[in-house]
Order: C-alpha cells, then structure tokens, then sequence
C-alpha cells in the first residue's frame, strides 16, 4: 500500500450534480496530483497543487477545481457532472513537485448516469 | 493529441517469456520517463524510471531501453510470470513542470503459465 487514500472508492451521481471527491497524501508529501483515467486509457492529467497553491493544469474545463488543505490533503471537485465524467479519478502525491516518484491511491470510480 | 504513444495494447506471453512493450513522444523536452504497473482495482504503481542521459536501466528482471535519437523507449520483463499479469503504462514528464505525467494508453499483458 501507498499511504495515499482516497474517499469514497465508489460513487454515483446524476448529470448536473456536483461532486467532490478526497485524497489524504502520504505522510511528508506536500504535492498532489490529480489524474481521470477513463475507461481502457491512460491517466489524464487534471491538475497539481503545491503547498496549498495550484502548480500546474492539464486541459480540463474550469468546472473542475480543486483544493490543498494545510495538512496537504486534497479535494477534487465538479460542478454540472457530465456522462464523459464517468472515470477513475486517482490522486497521487510527492515527496516535492520535482520528478521525484509520484504514490497513487486506489482511486475514485465515478459513475455519471 | 497524444503525447506518449504505445504498443502493444494487449500482450499475451508464456511463463518464462521475454514481454517487450513500446512506447514513442514527440516532445523533445521530456526528461523523465517511468513505467507504471497497475492491478485491477488498484492504482499504478511505479516500476522503473528513466532518464535521457542514459541508455538503459535494469532492476531485477525489469529494464528500460531509451533512444533518445528515435524518441522511443521500451520496457524488457525479463523471465515473465503470471504474477506479472497486469496493465503496464509508459509515461514522460519535464522537469519544469515536474511530476505532471503524460500517460500512454496501456498494455495489457497477460502471462500464460
């Protein structure tokens, strides 16, 4: 296991909904990255926050947000759900933002209906 | 537009057997390229990375090869076990934006015992 968890494991929601999903990183890591990974592809960039500032964004609307608290937890939000939405979501956190080995929790499964 | 393209998209090996997956960018600024292993329902984890300034890099029976001239890079399983069955995803990365990965699509590989 990693150290990185993510809450919940499973979730459906309707189009238009809102919804917010967690990440706890590693103990130490003050980086954490957030991926979709749809069904069959590679992990998508979403976007990474650095000691609580965001540092850094992959071609995502801005109905996608997020969150870095104190403790270097995380929170993914999105607004107006779309049926394209429904994916594996997966945090990651790091040591730093540096290309030093990124931990990956288990992942969110998002359900759009 | 994808950045990091890979092949095979499935592989099927026997037990013992030498598994070979590709992986090609178009970036030149990359400078950080690691595979990831990932099991059903779990995130992916890192196996093996790499940089531009060498040519290989082996851990156990894992090896990366890289060309940087043909911008193309692969990953050797050496002795091939059903343990290793999984989906296998190359990535690339720039320092300057850190660990804010580029996926490839995944393989996934299949070890026949």
């Amino acid at each position: 296991e990693t150290g990185v968890t993510q809450s919940p494991t499973h979730l459906i929601k309707t189009r238009g909904q809102q919804v917010t999903l967690r990440c706890s990183s590693q103990s130490g890591h003050n980086t954490v990255s957030w991926y979709q990974q749809a069904l069959g592809q590679g992990p998508q960039f979403i976007f990474q926050y650095y000691r609580e500032e965001e540092n850094g964004r992959g071609n995502f609307p801005p109905r996608f947000s997020g969150l870095q608290f104190p403790n270097y937890s995380s929170e993914l939000n999105v607004n107006a759900l779309e049926l394209d939405d429904s994916a594996l979501y997966l945090c990651a956190s790091s040591l730093a933002w540096q290309n030093t080995e990124a931990f990956f929790g288990q992942g969110t499964r998002l359900t759009v209906v | 537009q994808q950045q990091v393209k890979q092949s095979p998209q499935s592989l099927i090996v026997q037990k013992g057997g030498i598994s070979i997956i590709n992986c090609a960018y178009e970036n030149t600024a990359f400078d950080y390229f690691p595979w990831y292993q990932q099991f059903p329902g779990k995130g992916p984890a890192l196996l093996i990375a790499i940089r531009p300034d060498v040519s290989e890099k082996k851990e156990g029976r894992f090896t990366i090869s890289f060309n940087k001239s043909a911008k193309q890079f692969s990953l050797h399983i050496m002795d091939s076990q059903p343990g290793d069955s999984a989906t296998y995803f190359c990535a690339a990365s720039r320092y300057i934006t850190g660990n804010q990965f580029y996926f490839g699509t995944g393989t996934s590989l299949t070890v026949i015992p």
